[in-house]
């Protein structure tokens, strides 16, 4: 069936230095997507979405892009902490609001912050 | 505090038990959600209710009951027929009518013996 797949399960960066975490998507159908965060021990915390009608979302110190064409999804953190580190997850919904709105989830990136 | 609390947060369960894993949501969300976590792996869809005395099988529902008879609770047991119930159990909750997001507590690590 189609799912949400991460390119590299581990990336390591140097303390203030940018990340770019990515994600390949398969759905052509899906029109939400999110990005969360856990921590070890700890259940997903979301950090930032996007819509399938933008293609870049920027938070703070954060920014998700959106590439339709490919089917590719990637989040940006900029300047790097070690409290950064952690396992980041897109998700993709592939249902809609009415019908229990389900989201795909991928396998996972962890994200290793040298200091 | 509003959120979403997961009860108890270590449970230990021997052969051929069944174990109730607890979710409670304040945020008066409609729909709830149940997903198994295995070690590096993401997460996969157990159970889900959009409305109270409502809920619907997941990808990996067998061997797992639910029940949804209070809006803010959605407990979740894990049978005896679940071969391998070892994992980290996540409950998520949204607010159905205006939100697509899903909040997630912190989490239940099942153990069996």
């Amino acid at each position: 069936g189609e799912s949400v797949g991460l390119h590299l399960p581990t990336l390591s960066v140097q303390e203030g230095d940018n990340s770019i975490i990515n994600c390949a998507y398969s759905n052509s159908a899906s029109d939400y997507f999110i990005w969360y965060k856990q921590e070890s021990g700890k259940g997903p915390q979301f950090i930032i979405d996007i819509r399938s009608n933008m293609d870049k979302r920027q938070g703070q110190r954060v920014t998700v892009l959106l590439n339709k064409t490919v089917k590719h999804l990637s989040l940006q953190i900029a300047a790097t902490q070690p409290g950064d580190s952690a396992v980041y997850f897109c998700a993709e919904n592939i249902s809609p609001r009415n019908a229990g709105n389900m989201l795909t989830f991928g396998g996972g990136t962890r994200l290793m912050v040298k200091p | 505090d509003g959120g979403i609390t997961q009860s108890p947060k270590y449970l230990f369960r021997k052969e051929g038990q069944n174990v109730t894993l607890s979710c409670e949501q304040n945020l008066n969300h409609d729909a709830m959600y149940w997903y198994r976590q295995d070690p590096g792996q993401g997460l996969r869809l157990i159970y889900y209710s959009q409305i109270v005395n409502d809920f619907q099988k997941g990808d990996i529902a067998e061997g797992y009951s639910v029940s949804r008879e209070k809006k803010e609770s959605f407990p979740l047991t894990v049978t005896s027929a679940q071969k391998n119930p070892t994992a980290f159990y996540l409950c998520a909750s949204r607010d159905r009518g205006i939100e697509d997001t899903q909040y997630f507590g912190p989490g239940t690590r099942l153990t069996v013996l």
